[in-house]
């Protein structure tokens, strides 16, 4: 059974840091590309960051580029999000995704198939 | 940045009834948008990739359309189960965008 499992949320003072992982199983790690998902309390789907394979492609929202890093570790089957200078708007449900590569004239397009369940960050004073 | 716009906001439908939610791309996505089902207090599902093609294991009652900057979801027999918010996404270029969704309920 394919499984994302979240962990490493938790309340924050703004300006803190925080790590999420992600364990993944049930699937050829690094035979997809991963992504991080968020969703503010009430609000909708916000795409956060995402990377290749190796890890050798990162990508981020402008919302939160210069102070988050995407990461994996395909020996451990793991995916991270380092968090730094965290700010109140970054509070949310984070989202580990799986994303499926598809190549199209010599181009990589990512589709999110499967979900994990979610951790909560919520940064306050 | 690539702007994903659905409507409606909000639908209201009888059960069996035909439901369709239009998402709009700001500009040309080819046909890499994709389709999810958020049912509420769980996590996201996939139901559509590629803008028409069916995720494995979703009824066939859900389909998609579209291509370049106009797409929707259509939902043939709108069921209870289907209760939940729809969100389309975008992932022709980064930064990977979703629409603000789509909340379908009951009458």
């Amino acid at each position: 059974e394919v499984q994302l499992v979240e962990s490493g949320g938790g309340a924050v003072r703004p300006g803190g840091s925080l790590r999420l992982s992600c364990a993944a199983s049930g699937f050829t790690f690094d035979d997809y590309g991963m992504s991080w998902v968020r969703q503010a309390p009430g609000k909708g789907l916000e795409w956060v960051s995402g990377i290749n394979w190796n890890g050798g492609t990162t990508n981020y929202a402008d919302s939160v580029k210069g102070r988050f890093t995407i990461s994996r570790d395909n020996a451990k089957n793991s995916l991270y999000l380092q968090m730094n200078s965290l700010r109140a708007e970054d509070t949310a449900l984070y989202y580990c995704a799986r994303d499926t590569i598809s190549l199209w004239f010599a181009t990589y397009y990512y589709c999110t198939d499967v979900w994990g369940k979610g951790t909560t960050v919520t940064v306050s004073s | 940045d690539i702007q994903m716009t659905q409507s409606p906001s909000t639908l209201s439908a009888s059960v069996r009834d035909r439901v369709t939610i239009t998402c709009r791309a700001s500009q040309s996505i080819s046909n890499w948008l994709a389709w999810h089902q958020q049912k509420p207090g769980k996590a996201p599902k996939l139901l559509i990739y590629k803008a028409s093609s069916l995720e494995s294991g979703v009824p066939s009652r859900f389909s998609g359309s579209g291509s370049g900057t106009e797409f929707t979801l259509t939902i043939s027999g709108l069921q209870p189960d289907d209760v939940a918010t729809y969100y389309c996404q975008q992932y022709n270029s980064y930064p990977y965008t979703f629409g603000q969704g789509t909340k379908v309920e009951i009458k």
